[in-house]
């Protein structure tokens, strides 16, 4: 069974503070890693995406990829309370060389007070 | 740019009524287009994806189908609605790896 595992939350973080994000999968051929916003009531974001272990900064957002971990997390740096939303963490696995689809996390929300 | 377009927003349906849900993209072609479903307090659970007209895999045997008549034009139905299908339907569209959601439609059965 292919997973991937997220914390529900909820993360309470103060207006000002880093929020740390944090998905495990099972699949070690994982090859693409994906940070979705999902505000309630709306659609998910697309946010950050990453490929190769690292970090990978985007503004306030860096992701951060550990493939021999099998880790992935988003840090949100200078966090605002318009940063309150469910993360949902989402896994590229390949099935044998063919692109395979994406694995969602069930999402951890985040709420920032001012 | 691309954009990605559902309708209805919302809907209210009686069970054992039919169902029929669009989405169409805008701005690229032969994309993968895909149909989640997110029921209340649950993640994301893929229905359908499309890499081409008239290709359809299912994820998930249930009441559900989907049909893609044009490259750009993505369908979801059902004969008859269960209590079950409630949930928040979204579509999506990829082109290589990254993949981009519609404003999905809110279903509630009754």
């Amino acid at each position: 069974q292919k997973e991937v595992e997220q914390n529900s939350g909820p993360l309470s973080v103060p207006e000002g503070a880093i929020a740390s994000l944090n998905c495990t999968y099972s699949d070690r051929v994982s090859q693409s890693f994906f940070w979705y916003r999902q505000y309630s009531g709306k659609s998910p974001e697309l946010i950050m995406s990453i490929y190769s272990n690292g970090d990978k900064e985007d503004g306030r957002f860096t992701a951060q990829l550990n493939k021999a971990s099998q880790y992935v997390s988003l840090l949100i740096r200078d966090s605002q309370p318009s940063d309150s939303a469910t993360y949902l963490c989402a896994v590229n696995m390949y099935y044998g060389g063919s692109q395979g689809n994406l694995i969602f996390g069930k999402g951890t929300k985040l709420s920032v007070k001012p | 740019s691309q954009t990605i377009h559902q309708w209805p927003a919302t809907l209210v349906q009686p069970v054992g009524s039919p169902l029929s849900l669009e989405c169409t993209v805008e701005g690229t072609s032969n994309p993968n287009l895909y149909w989640y479903r997110q029921a209340a307090g649950r993640g994301l659970q893929l229905l359908f994806y499309s890499v081409g007209i008239g290709q359809i895999s299912s994820e998930v045997p249930q009441n559900l189908s989907a049909s893609r008549p044009q490259d750009r034009q993505f369908i979801l139905s059902s004969k008859k609605l269960l209590l079950s299908d409630s949930g928040f339907y979204l579509c999506a569209w990829s082109s290589l790896h990254e993949q981009y959601f519609g404003p999905g439609t809110r279903l509630t059965v009754t």
